[in-house]
């Protein structure tokens, strides 16, 4: 696509319940990266793909969140048993080589409630 | 761990001023150096980066940034500002011996008054 395509753009969660996130990159894009952004607050960095597998996952807050890229393209972010604190903005941004020689390309996000 | 700050959290300015948006950045070895924007309700795009060579770097809408490297820095710079400014600002490091990934400021909110 032209851009870089997350859904949903927001998701209203009961804590406690699972929640999945997609992001779509740009197609033929190598890299893929998630990052959170509270409010006030920079992106802070979760995980990082470089085709199918995870090559940066030090950002994971804990093992309620998973990601996936299972065929280097689509990346699901997942979140299990989710709490309050888990409520931000959630970003997806794609680079065509790792590193982002050109730059991140990012999506609009999605806003995650956890209420 | 490499960190990056921008000391203003908060501008305001009017239209026709000159705006300057500090960053700094915690790490001795080689960068590359991103200015991203995000305008109200849209997502973040790149609106200058600095990989080598002159320190000076043109961006995007007016924008430039200087990267001193003596200082850790990598300021943002307008000659005179428009309304259409008004954005969340952000510097972002890479460091490819730390990982391909950026890592980002606490960001600066400028609003422009008209």
């Amino acid at each position: 696509g032209a851009g870089v395509s997350q859904t949903p753009s927001n998701k209203v969660t009961e804590k406690g319940k699972y929640v999945e996130l997609r992001c779509d990159p740009i197609s033929g894009h190598t890299a893929l990266y998630w990052y959170r952004q509270s409010l006030g607050q920079g992106p802070e960095f979760l995980i990082y793909f470089q085709g199918t597998g995870a090559a940066d996952d030090s950002g994971l807050p804990n093992d309620r969140f998973f990601a996936v890229r299972p065929e280097g393209s689509v990346s699901t972010l997942k979140i299990q048993r989710t709490e309050r604190g888990d409520s931000a903005v959630y970003l997806c941004a794609s680079s065509l080589l790792a590193g982002g020689g050109g730059g991140y390309t990012f999506g609009s996000g999605t806003r995650l409630t956890v209420v | 761990a490499q960190s990056v700050s921008q000391h203003n959290h908060h501008v305001i300015l009017s239209e026709a001023a000159s705006l300057e948006l500090g960053c700094n950045y915690s790490y001795g070895g080689t960068v590359n150096l991103f200015w991203y924007v995000q305008y109200p309700g849209q997502h973040l795009q790149l609106l200058l980066k600095y990989f080598s060579g002159d320190p000076l770097v043109k961006g995007i809408k007016g924008f430039e940034a200087e990267f001193i490297k003596s200082k850790f820095s990598f300021n943002l710079r307008k000659p005179s500002v428009q309304w259409s400014d008004t954005a969340e600002y952000f510097c972002a490091v890479l460091i490819k011996a730390a990982g391909n990934k950026l890592t980002f400021g606490g960001g600066t909110r400028v609003l422009v008054k008209p």
